[in-house]
């Protein structure tokens, strides 16, 4: 079964802290990989999407990279504009489906 | 450029009242469209996608179901609705990989 686990559940970083965010994911084959930024009450905004291993793209403070098994989603010198839910979803290669798997999120929290 | 409108952006239903939400997409041609459902605590659960006019796939069955009466007209209705229905439904857009999100809808039943 195709899954995606999303770590940690939450994390809390000061102005200026740098870190990553994990997606861990178990496909049959991959389409691609996407990243997702969602603020409270509203709908995902999409910023990354990855395709194949060593692949790494980059947004602002973001860089997204992709291994065989995860991405990360680092975040350089965040801000406390940067707090949303981070969201990462796989694309299987099944036949034609147009059917993303979606992780749990990370939640994350800049603090002034 | 691409614009996704959804509508009502909240909706307070009794049970067992119909639904109705609707989902358009300005600035694209022939586009692939989805509804989702995410629940509090849980990931986003693909309800129903159409990748043509009249043509539609669904994911989940349930008491839900979707129509795509024109290219970029998506609309999720029920007959019913029941508590569990309750959650935050999101419309999405692709021509290629990608899939855009619109605002969303908030519907509580009651």
């Amino acid at each position: 079964e195709d899954q995606v686990t999303q770590s940690p559940e939450a994390l809390r970083l000061q102005e200026g802290e740098s870190s990553s965010l994990n997606c861990s994911y178990t496909v049959s084959g991959l389409r691609g990989l996407f990243w997702y930024r969602q603020d409270p009450g509203k709908g995902p905004e999409f910023l990354f999407t990855l395709y194949s291993a060593g692949e790494e793209k980059e947004k602002e403070r973001l860089k997204a990279t992709l291994t065989k098994k995860e991405s990360f989603l680092h975040i350089t010198a965040p801000k406390p504009e940067d707090s949303a839910t981070y969201l990462c979803a796989v694309h299987p290669d099944q036949g034609g489906s147009e059917k993303l798997v979606f992780g749990k999120g990370t939640k994350l929290t800049v603090n002034p | 450029s691409q614009t996704i409108h959804q509508w009502p952006a909240t909706l307070v239903q009794p049970v067992g009242s119909p639904l109705s939400l609707e989902c358009t997409v300005e600035g694209t041609s022939n586009p692939n469209l989805y509804w989702y459902r995410q629940a509090a605590g849980r990931g986003l659960q693909l309800l129903f996608y159409s990748v043509g006019i009249g043509q539609i796939s669904s994911e989940v069955p349930q008491n839900l179901s979707a129509s795509r009466p024109q290219d970029r007209q998506f609309i999720l209705s029920s007959k019913k609705l029941l508590l569990s229905d309750s959650g935050f439904y999101l419309c999405a857009w692709s021509v290629s990989e990608t899939q855009y999100f619109g605002p969303g809808t908030r519907l509580l039943v009651l």
